[in-house]
Parts: C-alpha cells; structure tokens; sequence
C-alpha cells in the first residue's frame, strides 16, 4: 500500500498563475482533507470531503477550490496564486473511529512545497 | 488567544533523557487529545491519542490529559536520536471529521 500520495513535490509559481494539486489514497477511506502548514500556526484545514461528491470549507478556504473526483482522488486547485499561498500542502484521509471514545486517525501524504513569487 | 497552544521549541536534550511536551488550550469541549510526530519534510503521522482525561501508556510513551487544567502532555521516556522530529498536539470535540485542531507543534533534537 502506498497509503497517501501526493504531486508534485515541490512547485515554484508567479503570481497570478494556477495549478492544480493532486492526492490520491489507496485504503478505501471516506473521508479526506487538504490542510497547509505554516511556520507557528500549525495544520489549518482548507478543504474535507466526508464522502464522494461532498465537500466542506475548512478554517482557510479563501482562494481555492477542491474536487472529489472518486473515493480515491481529492485534488485542491488555487486558481490565481498569491504569494500569501506559500505553505506546504498536506493531504490526509481517515478512517471512522468505531464506537464513542475513538477517534478518526488521519493519515498524510508527504506534503507539497508551494512557493508563489 | 490561539484556541490551542504549544511551545515551539527547539528543545534539545541528550539520549536517554526523559523528555515533557505540553499543550494548553482554551476549548473547554475538547475531548478527544492526540499526539502526532512529524520527521523532517515528511507529514504527520498519529502517535497517540487519549479520550477524556487520564493517562495512556506505549512503551516509551506517555500521554497524560487535565482538562481541568485544560493541559495535555507527552512524555518520552529513554529519549533516542530517533526520536527527533515535531511533535504536533491536536485536538477535537466530536473525534472525527473537520473538527480537528492542531497546535503549531515542538521540535525535538535528541542529541547522541
């Protein structure tokens, strides 16, 4: 299993530009998440998908927009970057915790590392 | 106030130390508590994780929650170089979904 991907690695964009970032998982779950990470601000939710065709705004959605393209894929597109878009991108899907005292465990993927000049 | 706070380190201690990593926050529904370790350039991966309050044992770690207090703790006993990474606290209401909570994490050095 190769758990959580992500492409690309690494991306360097002018501002203005678009890309589209790509996570795929391979363990059947429902749920999945897109978070960036800042220095001293800790994981910030952009995006979750519950299931296939669901969408939520997280705490950061401002200035992007996501797919859930299957139970699998869950891409996160920034359609016009800005320099404040500079983070590094992890993607995260879950498994439901069973019963009332357990909790979904996420699982990441290796980030990406934007760079909006 | 950030809803969930946590030294940024670094913190540098030598192998076989015990070593004390904390959270406070402010969310008095928060009940479900985890523990994540992050590698350099790698993402996050569930070390523990703690229900209400009360203490939870893995081998060499111990993770310890006061919501009286509203402090969450990880102890590392016998501290390895292996062991250096961030260490990021999280925190939920619910337990599931989007409601998850992360503190900016800690950096560990464990120095041989």
């Amino acid at each position: 299993n190769a758990g959580v991907t992500q492409t690309p690695k690494f991306q360097v964009l002018k501002t203005g530009q678009s890309m589209t970032l790509q996570c795929a998982q391979d363990m059947n779950h429902n749920s999945m998440y897109w978070y960036r990470q800042d220095p001293g601000m800790g994981l910030r939710l952009i995006y979750y998908s519950a299931s296939e065709g669901t969408t939520d705004k997280g705490e950061v959605p401002n200035g992007y927009n996501v797919s859930r393209l299957n139970k699998r894929e869950f891409s996160l597109r920034l359609e016009s970057a800005a320099p404040s878009q500079t983070s590094v991108y992890f993607c995260a899907s879950s498994d439901e915790g069973w019963g009332a005292t357990s909790t979904d465990t996420q699982y990441f993927g290796p980030g990406t590392r934007l760079t909006v000049l | 106030q950030k809803e969930v706070e946590q030294d940024p380190g670094p913190l540098s201690v030598p192998e076989g130390a015990i070593v004390s990593l904390n959270c406070t926050y402010s969310n008095s529904a928060f009940q479900y508590f985890m523990w994540y370790r992050q590698y350099s350039r790698k993402g996050p991966e569930l070390l523990m994780y703690t229900y209400s309050s009360g203490n939870k044992e893995d081998g060499r770690f111990t993770a310890q929650v006061d919501k009286s207090s509203k402090y969450i703790s990880l102890f590392i006993r016998d501290s390895q170089p292996s062991d250096s990474a961030t260490y990021l606290c999280a925190m939920s209401d619910v337990g599931y979904g989007q409601n998850f909570v992360f503190g900016p994490g800690t950096r560990l050095s464990v120095l041989p």
